[in-house]
């Protein structure tokens, strides 16, 4: 399964809602996850089983979506929230969206 | 506190080999299943290999099939990665991570590789 992220770059302000795109090649069944990574940093599991939140991360970062199509949503965009963002599926194999860099306008 | 700590990367040839090591602490590590997964310089994320708990099963991605074995030291608690015939492709951080289900929850800070001559 090919998972495809858009958009590739985004630019918000600090409390924008903000929505990030994982579309995948075939049914996901629900079996994705999302990460954040800062830069120099290791990735940090935010959500998996396309909604529930990892232990520790706070409540403005949310998941939904079905089939194949999966979104990531900031509830309201803080500072340290500037990162890359990259969905993962695995539901069958275990593959990494091209990633979703977000930045402050 | 989990902590993955990877360690044994560095500067190969082309067709050389190495071994990278994850010492794992904070859990119990013979539970888990563990992964590799490694990141090109300024690419995305690419799954590399993923061994069960007792290490009896281990499953690979296509582009390292073949070259890279997974094993681990439960006794230990460290994770493996044998890296042979490596190609300029190969060069990336490489993170150790533990799986939860099919999941990564926890990962290293990564270990640099870059194949070169």
């Amino acid at each position: 399964i090919q998972l495809t992220q858009s958009p590739s770059l985004l630019s918000a302000s600090v409390g924008d809602r903000v929505t990030l795109s994982c579309k995948g090649s075939q049914n996901i069944n629900n079996y994705l996850a999302w990460y954040q990574q800062k830069l120099g940093e290791a990735p940090k599991l935010l959500i998996y089983n396309t909604n529930s939140l990892q232990t520790g991360i706070p409540s403005r970062f949310s998941g939904s979506g079905s089939g194949t199509d999966y979104t990531l949503t900031i509830s309201s965009l803080q500072p340290e929230d500037v990162a890359t963002y990259f969905c993962y599926q695995y539901n069958n194999g275990w593959t990494f969206g091209g990633g979703t860099k977000l930045e402050l306008k | 506190e989990v902590q993955l700590v990877e360690s044994g990367g560095g500067l190969v040839q082309p067709g050389r080999s190495l071994k990278l090591s994850c010492a794992a602490s904070g859990f119990t590590f013979s539970d888990y299943n563990m992964a590799w997964v490694r990141q090109a310089p300024t690419k995305g994320l690419e799954w590399v290999a993923s061994i069960s708990y007792g290490g009896s099963n281990t499953h690979y991605g296509d582009s390292v099939k073949g070259r890279f074995t997974i094993s681990r030291d439960n006794a230990k608690s460290t994770l493996y990665l044998q890296m042979d015939s490596l190609r300029s492709e190969d060069t990336a951080t490489y993170y150790c991570a533990k799986r939860r289900v099919h999941y990564f929850d926890y990962w290293g800070q990564g270990v640099m590789v870059t194949v070169s001559s």
